[in-house]
């Protein structure tokens, strides 16, 4: 049974600071894992996608990398904004074509 | 182009009554996906629909059932409602089956349901 875990639940930072949020899964028969945001009461937005094949993913100050073989993905997001605070959820997609998510890291950017 | 969209926003039953939610994909896609997300439990898989059938199916009870019409709107219907079923529904699309095999999930902003 797939299980994602992320780690820490919750972070607080101040503004400018760099940072790392980690998802580890058991199972590492994954097509590819996904990293989204979610606002209060909002949906999720895809940040980014890293397929299985794939080490790493880039998008402006955020940088996901992958490594199956360990079953963990980190998310680096560079300089910190208040506007970075929300929730951060990492999904691994199985091979059975279901969406596992984790519980979510909580950040908090303080200005 | 439009994003996805599900509605109601947001929803009151009463326990042991029966609710509707409805989901429109992206245009163009095909796959539409059905999650639950509460705060014990996290976000968790309900079923995905693609061209009108169900393809996959989460953990969940028979009261949790769904659909898909010829247009790609998906409806997930939940009957005798618990408490255990407030929650926040999310409904995510994508252009291929199997949703997150080489392509990204798109997710609407989610009904919350509370049942009292």
């Amino acid at each position: 049974k797939q299980e994602v875990t992320q780690i820490p639940a919750a972070l607080s930072v101040p503004e400018g600071e760099n940072l790392v949020l980690n998802c580890s899964f058991t199972d590492s028969a994954i097509y590819n894992l996904q990293w989204f945001r979610q606002d209060p009461g909002k949906g999720l937005t895809s940040l980014l996608l890293i397929q299985s094949s794939q080490r790493e993913q880039t998008s402006g100050r955020l940088n996901a990398s992958l490594d199956k073989s360990s079953g963990r993905s980190t998310l680096y997001i560079a300089a910190s904004q208040p506007g970075d605070s929300a929730t951060y959820l990492c999904a691994v997609f199985r091979n059975n074509n279901d969406m596992r998510f984790g519980a979510g890291t909580r950040l908090t950017v303080k200005p | 182009k439009a994003g996805v969209t599900q509605t109601p926003r947001y929803l009151i039953k009463t326990r042991g009554q029966q609710v509707t939610l409805s989901c429109s994909p992206i245009s163009g896609h095909r796959s539409v996906s059905w999650y639950q997300q509460t705060p014990g439990q996290g976000l968790q898989f309900l079923f995905e629909y693609f061209s009108e059938t169900q393809r996959n199916k989460g953990n969940f009870p028979g009261r949790f059932s769904g659909r898909q019409f010829s247009n790609s709107r998906s409806e997930m219907n939940v009957s005798t409602l618990e408490l255990g079923d407030s929650a926040l529904y999310l409904c995510a699309s994508s252009s291929v089956p199997g949703q997150g095999m080489n392509t990204e999930a798109f997710f609407g902003q989610g009904t919350r349901l509370t049942v009292v």
